[in-house]
């Protein structure tokens, strides 16, 4: 989830379990949510998105919960592999609907995927 | 298709000195965003802009300032370099906005001594 201060909070899991990262979101306006993840020395990679209007969303592998009534967003990765070994960012946006908006981005998560 | 290419990889600069980060897309995004991601911080976005001939301040602003004079190009310059601006920057770029997924570039780490 979020973390305060310099260090990231660090998941650790065997490979073949499944993750569980959790965001705590700040603004209740908020209509639009993102989950990036970014390998070591590169830049963030789009994972997985999804609307207010929605509480689930399923991709390949992930699913995103969001549970508005808490400001809660989790990210869960089935069946992880050492490859989904990164630092993984929730971003929230209020801007859909008329305004432009802007991402604010959460400090991170770092997975680490145990062989 | 290369997507979102940035230059220049790494960077180190004295206190005072300027520079400018080269970014740019070849996917004709309308929207290009710089971000700064520090140590243990989430992405904090600099400067976005809208279209060919737009720029807006984002959340961190001060100290940088941006040009969109081709579509396909966004720049960043720092004017005067402090160590504050010691950082890793982003640049991504989106079809329709902050709703719409943004795709990033490999990042530029510079150093401000």
């Amino acid at each position: 989830g979020e973390s305060v201060g310099l260090h990231l909070p660090t998941l650790s899991v065997q490979e073949g379990d499944n993750s569980i990262i959790n965001c705590a979101y700040s603004n209740s306006a908020s209509d639009y949510f993102i989950w990036y993840k970014q390998e070591s020395g590169k830049g963030p990679q789009f994972i997985i998105d999804i609307r207010s209007n929605m509480d689930k969303r399923q991709g390949q592998r992930v699913t995103v919960l969001l549970n508005k009534t808490v400001k809660h967003l989790s990210l869960q990765i089935a069946a992880t592999q050492p490859g989904d070994s990164a630092v993984y960012f929730c971003a929230e946006n209020i801007g859909y609907g008329g305004s432009q908006g802007n991402l604010i981005f959460g400090k991170g998560t770092k997975l680490s995927v145990k062989p | 298709n290369a997507g979102v290419t940035q230059t220049p990889k790494f960077r180190v600069l004295k206190t005072g000195q300027s520079m400018t980060l080269l970014c740019a897309q070849d996917m004709n995004h309308e929207y290009m965003y710089w971000y700064r991601q520090d140590p243990g911080m989430g992405l904090r976005l600099i400067h976005y802009s809208v279209g060919e001939g737009t720029t807006a301040k984002g959340e961190v602003p001060d100290g940088y300032n941006v040009s969109r004079l081709k579509k396909q190009n966004f720049l960043l310059g720092l004017e005067s370099a402090a160590p504050s601006q010691t950082s890793v920057y982003f640049c991504a770029s989106s079809w329709a906005g902050a709703t719409d997924t943004q795709y990033f570039g490999p990042g530029t780490r510079l150093t401000v001594l």
